[in-house]
C-alpha cells in the first residue's frame, strides 16, 4: 500500500529564514509526486509535479526536488504570504488514486 | 474559466437527514473526484469518475453515493447523515488520468449534529 509521510507537522520561520519541508513516500512504481499549497478555508492549489529521481522544479521562492524515497520543498527567504499548509501526494503507475500526506503547516512571521 | 465550483459552502445537518453536495467543472476534464479532509489529516478519496456514466469507490465510500450523468457535474449524495461525516468535502477534476494534475474546488464544510 502506498504511504506518504510529511515532516515536520508544523514549522515556524522568521521572514527570510530559509528551510525545507520533507515528503517521504513508499510506492511500488512512482507515476508522479505532487506538491499543493492550501490556505485556510480554501481548496488545495497545485504547485509542482515531479516524475523521476533527480528532477527539480522552481517557482518564485519555492524549489521542489525528488529522490527515489523522498521529496523536499525548499523555501528560500520566505515571506509571511508563504504561510499555508503544504500537501504532498503520490500517484502509483498501476494505481487508481493519489495518496496524500497529512501536510506541513508553515507559518512565516514578519 | 471558473474551474471547479462547489455548492453549498457551509451546511449543518441533523443526524439522519440527507443532502447533495454539488460539483461542476468547466475545463472539459474527464476525471472527477470527491475527497474529505478531517482536521490534521490528509485528503481521503471517497469516489471518483473517469467519465460520464462511470464511477468507482475510493478509500472511504461508505455512507455516500455518486452519479455522473454529464462531463461537467459530479454530485455527492449523503443519504443518512452521521456525526462521523462531519468534515470538509472537496471536489476535484483532472484531464485524462488520475495522476494528471488535479484541480480542486473551494470546498463544502459540513457539520452533522
Amino acid at each position: 500500500e502506498d504511504q506518504v509521510t510529511q515532516s515536520p507537522e508544523a514549522l515556524r520561520l522568521q521572514e527570510g529564514e530559509s528551510s525545507s519541508l520533507n515528503c517521504s513516500y513508499t510506492v511500488s512504481g512512482l507515476r508522479g509526486l505532487f506538491w499543493y499549497r492550501q490556505d485556510p478555508g480554501k481548496g488545495p492549489e497545485f504547485l509542482f509535479t515531479l516524475y523521476s529521481a533527480g528532477e527539480e522544479k522552481e517557482k518564485e521562492r519555492l524549489k521542489a526536488t525528488l529522490t527515489k524515497k523522498e521529496s523536499f520543498l525548499h523555501i528560500t527567504a520566505p515571506k509571511p504570504e508563504d504561510s499555508a499548509t503544504y500537501l504532498c501526494a503520490v500517484g502509483e503507475t498501476s494505481g487508481s488514486r493519489l495518496t496524500f500526506g497529512e501536510g506541513t503547516q508553515l507559518t512565516v512571521n514578519p | 474559466n471558473a474551474g471547479v465550483t462547489q455548492t453549498p459552502k457551509f451546511r449543518i445537518l441533523k443526524i439522519g437527514q440527507s443532502m447533495t453536495l454539488q460539483c461542476t467543472q468547466d475545463m472539459n476534464h474527464n476525471y472527477m473526484y470527491w475527497y474529505r479532509q478531517d482536521p490534521g489529516m490528509g485528503l481521503k478519496l471517497i469516489y471518483y469518475s473517469v467519465g460520464a456514466g462511470i464511477t468507482d469507490k475510493g478509500e472511504v465510500p461508505n455512507g455516500y453515493n455518486v452519479s455522473r450523468s454529464t462531463t461537467e457535474d459530479f454530485p455527492l449524495r449523503l443519504e443518512l447523515a452521521a456525526p462521523s461525516q462531519t468534515s470538509v468535502y472537496f471536489c476535484a477534476s483532472s484531464w485524462r488520468t488520475v495522476t494528471d494534475t488535479q484541480y480542486f474546488g473551494p470546498g463544502t464544510r459540513l457539520t452533522v449534529l
